[in-house]
């Protein structure tokens, strides 16, 4: 139980798709995280938000969009993906966003065809 | 900006031997670092953090890691390595707003029988 839940574990999808990651944390943090893992790059910060306002995007591309209705929840909206888009895609919290550890997830493994 | 440099993408140990995974890190202000550990198909765990305070840090299953900031390193050690230490590690440092963690590019430590 690592407090933080993504949900699917795994999905496949056609590049004219739209599907949603899901991401919830019962750890109490008003930060929240996406994060893309890649073969053979590092640790891709994607998008940030701190008490349901975005605060970070790191030029990701708009075909990935991030919604955060509270603080416990958070979404990954897919749609029109390339297959290079295929990773493990992590989600994490932290709290208040002030220097402290992050929690990830267990993670979606997407893939594209 | 912050920048984390782990030396060595793989790392073979025999069981039983000290394990040593560099992390070499870049920033303008007193740096936050962090240990993370990946298993297969899993999120990152943290193993331990360092916050300024002690510079000899002790985290989870025996792991330790040391920052010195003449070398600007944070190497993590364990005495003796068991095959379940067999997993990926990620160094990590924190941005001064504490929104933005930056990770190197994960060590792959192998632990032969």
């Amino acid at each position: 139980e690592t407090g933080v839940t993504q949900t699917p574990r795994h999905l496949v999808m056609g590049m004219t798709n739209k599907k949603s990651l899901k991401c919830e944390q019962h750890l109490g943090h008003n930060a929240m995280y996406w994060y893309k893992q890649s073969a053979k790059k590092p640790l891709e910060l994607m998008f940030v938000y701190n008490f349901k306002e975005q605060t970070e995007n790191n030029s990701v591309p708009s075909r990935f969009s991030p919604e955060c209705p509270n603080s416990s929840h958070l979404f990954l909206h897919l749609h029109t993906l390339q297959p290079e888009d295929s990773a493990l895609y992590l989600c994490a919290s932290s709290q208040d966003g002030r220097r402290t550890e992050a929690f990830f997830g267990q993670g979606t493994r997407l893939t594209v065809v | 900006a912050q920048s984390v440099t782990q030396l060595g993408s793989h790392v073979s140990v025999s069981e039983g031997a000290l394990v040593l995974l560099r992390c070499n890190y870049s920033s303008s202000v007193p740096p936050y670092l962090f240990w993370y550990v990946q298993y297969p198909n899993q999120g990152l765990q943290l193993l331990l953090k360092y916050t300024s305070a002690a510079t000899l840090v002790k985290g989870i299953n025996g792991f330790e890691a040391e920052f010195k900031k003449s070398e600007t390193s944070f190497h993590l050690t364990k005495p003796s390595a068991h095959m379940s230490d067999a997993a990926e590690y990620f160094c990590a440092v924190m941005n001064n707003a504490g929104n933005m963690l930056t990770f190197g590019g994960g060590t792959r430590l192998m632990v032969k029988p």
